[in-house]
């Protein structure tokens, strides 16, 4: 069945690190794509995303493609924050009116 | 940007008493919402899909007797969780697809943390 799967945490770095987070997906059509942020203690915000193939989608410095050809969605940021400390979820989603499904999370933990 | 609130955002019961979590489209007809399940450190998990004026469909493994779900309106949407237990504690999350974003965007709810005593 359709499936995302992105790296498992934690991942711990220093500010302005490099941050990637890996996310592939299993899909039988052509779902958009979505990265999400959870804040301690808050629901989900939707950080960006991405519909078709080659798109990149960019948000805060974050940025991610869609890569039809590896199945792929990797958030990247090219120097973090200790605010971007927080679970981010790749996400996808197959067509209007059907649920998101979501990867299992990955927690990033960023040190000043 | 489309709003999605949720009511209360913390509830604390009794054992055996029922919860009723309001999931409301703030500027935005929703036709159809979701509710997901989050416990700690772990993924959301899709409970129910419920579309405006008919009944809600339930994934595998939710009973659908005890987390009632009434869709009655296209910008409400609650779920009840009856004769709560404390294995029903846990941070319930809801999501409203306005059906008209070309991204199939869903717009989420900032959840309702539950604690049964």
């Amino acid at each position: 069945g359709d499936s995302v799967t992105q790296m498992e945490g934690p991942v711990t770095l220093s500010e302005e690190a490099c941050l990637t987070i890996n996310c592939t997906y299993t899909a039988t059509g052509y779902p958009s794509l979505f990265w999400y942020v959870q804040y301690p203690g808050e629901g989900l915000q939707l950080l960006l995303k991405a519909t078709k193939a080659d798109d990149k989608g960019s948000n805060k410095g974050f940025e991610a493609t869609y890569r039809k050809e590896t199945t792929s969605f990797h958030l990247e940021k090219g120097s973090v924050q200790v605010s971007d400390s927080a679970v981010y979820f790749c996400a996808l989603i197959l067509q209007a009116g059907t649920a998101l499904i979501f990867g299992k999370g990955t927690t990033l933990s960023v040190s000043s | 940007g489309a709003v999605v609130s949720q009511h209360p955002s913390r509830v604390i019961c009794k054992s055996g008493t029922s919860v009723k979590i309001e999931c409301r489209s703030l500027d935005f007809q929703a036709t159809t919402m979701f509710w997901y399940r989050q416990f700690p450190k772990q993924s959301l998990m899709l409970m129910a899909t419920s579309n405006e004026g008919s009944k809600a469909t339930y994934e595998q493994g939710v009973e659908k007797d005890k987390f009632l779900i009434n869709h009655a309106s296209l910008t409400l949407s609650t779920l009840t969780v009856t004769s709560a237990h404390p294995e029903d504690s846990s941070f319930y999350i809801c999501s409203a697809d306005s059906g008209t974003s070309s991204y199939n965007e869903q717009f989420f709810g900032p959840g309702t943390r539950l604690t049964v005593l």
